[in-house]
């Protein structure tokens, strides 16, 4: 957890509003995946990112390796969004992700 | 979308024994991995592979050692288990430019 940081820990939201995820690097990243690890355990591809931006449905995500962060916005939460977000930094020889601690977001009625 | 597929899902060992852990990926990724996932640690990096016949050491190998017998099957072997090896463990699979990996269901290992 201490080469890749999230923040927040946790997050509460209700239905139809908006957050942003973040995510900091202290290596060299160069490349980012985000997953949204549902109740059961399974861990949902959500995003692959090279540096720049990328947008699913109500999900976006950024990717800015000079300042070594990402960020994964949520907008219109709904229920079904609640889980635990993982985002993992790559690095060049495919030599396995590093995670950070996750952000556990609860959306609420 | 690629499939991976771990068994067993659940095991329960006793401290001593020999536990194998299998994964299998329809992908034709030539990379395989075995992650574990802790309360408080995230998922961590256990042991890679880059094709049959590679293992590599990952970012916590110590107590583990691995197979890659073919493109498509990857384990995870603990030859003598202990209750910190408690866990849930992820086997994953991606292409060999480190595009997206994929994950199975994961397996819960307890050692008694």
């Amino acid at each position: 957890g201490d080469k890749v940081k999230q923040s927040p820990s946790a997050l509460s939201l209700q239905e139809g509003t908006n957050s942003a995820l973040r995510c900091n690097f202290s290596i060299a990243a160069t490349t980012v995946q985000w997953f949204l690890q549902n109740p059961r355990g399974s861990l949902i591809n959500l995003f692959y990112l090279v540096p720049g931006t990328k947008e699913n449905g109500r999900l976006k995500s950024a990717f800015d390796s000079k300042e070594s962060y990402s960020t994964l916005h949520i907008r219109d939460a709904q229920l079904e969004d609640s889980g635990t977000y993982f985002c993992a930094a790559g690095g060049n020889y495919a030599q396995g992700l590093t995670f950070g601690l996750g952000t556990r977001v609860s959306v609420f009625p | 979308e690629a499939a991976v597929t771990q068994s067993p899902r659940n095991k329960v060992a006793v401290t001593g024994g020999k536990v194998t852990l299998s994964c299998n990926q329809t992908n034709n990724h030539n990379n395989m991995y075995w992650y574990r996932q802790d309360t408080g640690h995230g998922l961590r990096l256990i042991h890679y592979s880059y094709g049959a016949g590679s293992t590599e050491k990952g970012d916590i190998p110590d107590g583990y050692k691995a197979s890659r017998p073919s493109q498509e099957n990857f384990s995870l072997i603990l030859e003598l288990a202990t209750p910190s090896q408690t866990s849930v463990y992820f086997c994953a699979s991606g292409d060999r430019l480190g595009n997206t990996q994929y994950f199975g269901p994961g397996t819960r290992l307890l050692v008694l």
